[in-house]
């Protein structure tokens, strides 16, 4: 079946400017993720949704990072006046078992790099 | 407060030789532990989870990770290295006790020497 799947797979901009990511989780997932993943490092928690709502928002760095899931599937992260700063691979994830010890599937990832 | 730390940014190995690459852990209380493989060019994919059941995991590929309490560690290891096993692999932390929070390692590269 179908896995995670981000678009665009690459994102460039200029400094300033608004973006959004596209996450298409596996259908029937009820639980979907966004990471962050700068260079040499490991996924960085943003945001956690369970259904349509966000029940983590804890890991979002600043109000310039928001994200959406208005139907409890498709969920778009958006960043507003985005700097250098924001240069990295964003990743989703989703999961049919919302808690601690889930199996979270990732989507290959959107690179997005602020110039 | 919950952490992991992967030793070693980068690991070589030849061709047939025991892979072992070092995760240890932080967590207040008994945690939720995961092992994550990424390909070039591909999203994380699951290798084990430790998730309080037996301590010694297997997973997928021949790859096992071993919980050690009183260590603090969630080592992954392979008897035997293959090509294909090139890639890099992410330890990872959450916790049982509520929150839906994953806490990755910075990664190891792995590298198999023909």
């Amino acid at each position: 079946g179908a896995g995670v799947s981000q678009t665009p797979s690459n994102k460039v901009t200029e400094k300033g400017k608004y973006v959004e990511l596209r996450c298409d989780p596996i259908s029937g997932h009820t639980a979907l993720y966004w990471y962050r993943q700068s260079l040499g490092q490991g996924p960085e928690f943003l945001i956690y949704f369970q259904g349509t709502g966000a029940a983590d928002d804890s890991g979002l760095p600043n109000d310039r990072f928001f994200a959406v899931r208005p139907e409890g599937s498709v969920s778009t992260l958006k960043i507003q006046r985005t700097e250098r700063g924001d240069s990295a691979v964003y990743l989703c994830a989703s999961s049919d078992q919302p808690g601690g010890a889930d199996t979270q599937y990732f989507g290959p990832g959107t690179r997005l790099t602020v110039l | 407060a919950q952490s992991v730390t992967q030793l070693g940014s980068h690991v070589s190995v030849s061709e047939g030789a025991l892979v072992l690459l070092r995760c240890n852990y932080s967590s207040s209380v008994p945690p939720y532990l995961f092992w994550y493989v990424q390909y070039p060019n591909q999203g994380l994919q699951l290798l084990l989870k430790y998730t309080s059941a037996a301590t010694l995991v297997k997973g997928i590929n021949g790859f096992e990770a071993e919980f050690k309490k009183s260590e603090t560690s969630f080592h992954l290891t392979k008897p035997s290295a293959h090509m294909s096993d090139a890639a890099e692999y992410f330890c990872a932390v959450s916790s049982p006790a509520g929150g839906n929070q994953f806490y990755f390692g910075t990664g190891t590269s792995l590298t198999v020497i023909p």
